[in-house]
């Protein structure tokens, strides 16, 4: 399996502190995506990595890829309370192929 | 900016009733995709079509699931005969290449009695 998987499962920080979720998947990948989902909403697309990239920036976030070690970091800068929320980690593998998801982080800041 | 659609956001069926769920897709994108989301649980890769056939689909979408795209702009998934395991959120997505970013709809909510 392909799956990524986020840790930790869960995070609570006090706003204006940074938040770093971690994904770690099995096999090679052509890129890696994290996304947003809000209690039982739908999932907003944040940041594609590709394999032969190491670091995207979008914003406050920030986004690691590490292939030698399968993982990738997610880091948000400054959390607000509006960043609480479900972060998930898919990977791609090369050709046309779905994404794979991991189980998430669920996100919470303290106002 | 172009999103993803999906009708309806809530459908409540009695378990053997078939049900559609619609997607509009974003208009210049190629590449469709159907995943679910049982509450609580990761997003589950169902289907992807592309030049009006299936072009991958997963263990989950057997014989009971069906997707179509009818005209220019929706894409549909079928369930033919709903079990109360098919309860799950249901998102719809595309993009507009292969290897490129997945833009999700806000997904249908299936409830099955």
């Amino acid at each position: 399996s392909q799956q990524g998987e986020e840790d930790p499962q869960a995070l609570s920080i006090q706003e204006g502190e940074n938040a770093t979720m971690n994904c770690s998947y099995k096999t090679s990948i052509n890129n890696l995506q994290w996304y947003r989902q809000n209690s039982g909403r739908g999932l907003v697309h944040l940041i594609l990595i590709r394999s032969n990239e190491r670091e995207k920036h979008s914003g406050r976030l920030r986004v690691t890829l590490d292939t030698s070690k399968k993982s990738s970091s997610l880091l948000i800068t400054a959390s607000r309370a509006a960043d609480t929320a479900s972060y998930f980690c898919a990977t791609e593998k090369s050709g046309n192929t779905p994404l794979v998801f991991g189980k998430g982080t669920r996100l919470s800041v303290i106002a | 900016e172009p999103e993803v659609t999906q009708t309806p956001s809530h459908q409540v069926t009695q378990m053997g009733q078939e049900v559609i769920l619609r997607c509009v897709p974003i208009s210049n994108h190629l590449y469709f995709y159907w995943y679910r989301q049982i509450l609580g649980q990761k997003v589950e890769f169902l289907v992807s079509f592309y030049n009006n056939e299936i072009s991958e689909k997963s263990e989950i979408f057997d014989d009971q699931f069906s997707v179509e795209r009818p005209d220019g702009s929706n894409f549909t998934l079928k369930i033919r005969s709903t079990k109360l395991e098919d309860s799950a959120m249901y998102f719809c997505a595309s993009s507009e290449a292969r290897q490129a970013i997945q833009y999700f709809g806000p997904g249908t909510r299936l409830t099955v009695l």
